[in-house]
């Protein structure tokens, strides 16, 4: 079946306490990316990639990292993680790139991050 | 800025019934796409229906369809025949090079 893999899809955490949430998807895709949803706000972009070995910013990159080292795996990095990342968040993937006509994100189910 | 408002924090519709919910963008840009997304209470983020701005037609899946008004930068979902698992958040979103999402219409559909 193809997917988009998120782990795990829960955490409890606390402030400082180092975690990563990974991300798979088995289509192939070259563009990925990562989203936070917070209420009032929608879903804002923490970082993308375009494709191997490239990575972006996008509007909330602040205290996250990622890396693409494989063409399937996006993971999300939070280095010393604080209490207003507290989200749920969301990997997706396309088959290109935004401005392609193959652009239809695929999302993965989410991860419900608590940081006390 | 590229920026997406939803209007409509929340709406209500009768199960069988037709609801429209809004959306509108700003951009200077001539080429993109719009999407609407929904997330029913799984979380999960399903595509419902997506547009190409240089397509004039409004774009049409089944109940759902659109009234994409590119002069006035408004983009929005009409539900026909509502029904109880519609209900849901809708999400629109706006595409140049990257997506930028609404903060979303939460929409109860009542039996």
């Amino acid at each position: 079946e193809a997917q988009v893999t998120q782990n795990p899809r829960y955490l409890i955490t606390v402030t400082g306490k180092k975690l990563t949430v990974t991300c798979s998807q088995n289509m192939n895709h070259e563009y990925m990316s990562w989203y936070r949803q917070d209420p009032g706000l929608g879903l804002r972009q923490i970082y993308y990639s375009m494709n191997v070995e490239v990575t972006d910013k996008g509007d909330v990159p602040e205290g996250y990292k990622v890396s693409r080292k494989e063409k399937r795996n996006f993971p999300l990095i939070l280095e010393s993680p604080s209490p207003n990342q507290t989200s749920l968040y969301f990997c997706a993937s396309s088959l290109g790139s935004p401005f392609s006509g193959a652009n239809v994100l695929t999302f993965g189910a989410g991860s419900r991050l608590t940081v006390l | 800025a590229q920026t997406v408002t939803q209007s409509q924090p929340e709406m209500s519709v009768q199960e069988a019934e037709t609801v429209t919910l809004s959306c509108t963008y700003d951009t200077s840009e001539n080429n993109y796409y719009l999407f609407w997304y929904k997330q029913p209470p799984s979380r999960q983020m399903i595509l419902v229906i997506r547009q190409e701005a240089y397509k004039q037609q409004n774009a049409t899946e089944n109940r759902f369809s659109v009234n994409f008004q590119k002069a006035a930068k408004s983009f929005s979902l009409k539900i026909s025949d509502s029904q109880l698992g519609d209900t849901a958040m809708y999400f629109c979103a706006f595409m140049v090079d990257d997506m930028r999402f609404g903060a979303g219409t939460r929409l109860t559909v009542k039996p």
